[in-house]
């Protein structure tokens, strides 16, 4: 069972666009929402994080809109640059610290010059 | 201050050998977690630890893996008897708390 899903599998924009990849999440347990960056032969690289009593939080160019009651979560990339084409993943934590995170299935976004 | 480090970066083992993977984590950090991704897959969680136990492994498959995380030495995540279907890329986290920060995985091939 997938616990979060994690939309479009792909995208495509254009230099200077705007990304915009949407989670779902069932488990209202969860309480920590973090984004992974994924180039490729790389780790995930952790890019930002919300929790559920912010609906908004920015950090550059890239920002997390979070709806607590629809349980669903967004990150926007403004201004797409080249360098933003990667693998994208939204993901999810239970409670207090140390526990696993469970992954959306990712996003490929493709910044085209 | 180094990231969490991960060897060896790519391995390469015949059906029903053992590969053996190590992480390293963050300095001053005490939790470590190990994911698996297969190709064009999202990471799933495997087992996570804190120095000396074992605190989840409900992600470990039942037979042929194991994970330690020693008092001295980096942890280890250790898979008997390889089948081709292990062939993956094999990440480590640490955590001080909640965030996760990866290594740049260990990238397993089985022939």
């Amino acid at each position: 069972q997938q616990q979060v899903k994690q939309s479009p599998q792909s995208l495509i924009v254009q230099k200077g666009g705007i990304s915009i990849i949407n989670c779902a999440y069932e488990n209202t347990a969860f309480d920590y929402f973090p984004w992974y960056q994924q180039f490729p032969g790389k780790g995930p690289a952790l890019l930002i994080a919300i929790r559920p009593d912010v609906s908004e939080k920015k950090e550059g160019r890239f920002t997390i809109s979070f709806n607590k009651s629809a349980k669903q979560f967004s990150l926007h990339i403004m201004d797409s640059q080249p360098g933003d084409s990667a693998t994208y993943f939204c993901a999810a934590i239970p409670g207090a610290a140390g526990n696993k995170l469970t992954f959306g299935g990712g996003t490929r976004v493709l910044v085209k010059p | 201050n180094a990231g969490v480090m991960q060897n060896p970066r790519h391995l390469v083992r015949r059906r029903g050998q053992e590969a053996r993977l190590r992480c390293s984590p963050m300095k001053g950090h005490s939790h470590v977690y190990w994911y698996r991704q297969l190709p064009e897959e999202g990471l799933k969680f495997m087992v996570y630890l804190q120095k000396e136990n074992i605190i989840d492994e409900s992600g470990m498959p039942k037979e042929r893996f194991s994970a330690e995380f020693p008092k001295e030495g980096p942890s280890i995540l250790r898979i008997q008897q390889v089948v081709r279907g292990d062939s993956a890329a094999y990440f480590c986290a640490s955590s001080p708390g909640t965030s996760q920060y990866f290594g740049p995985g260990t990238r397993l091939t089985v022939l």
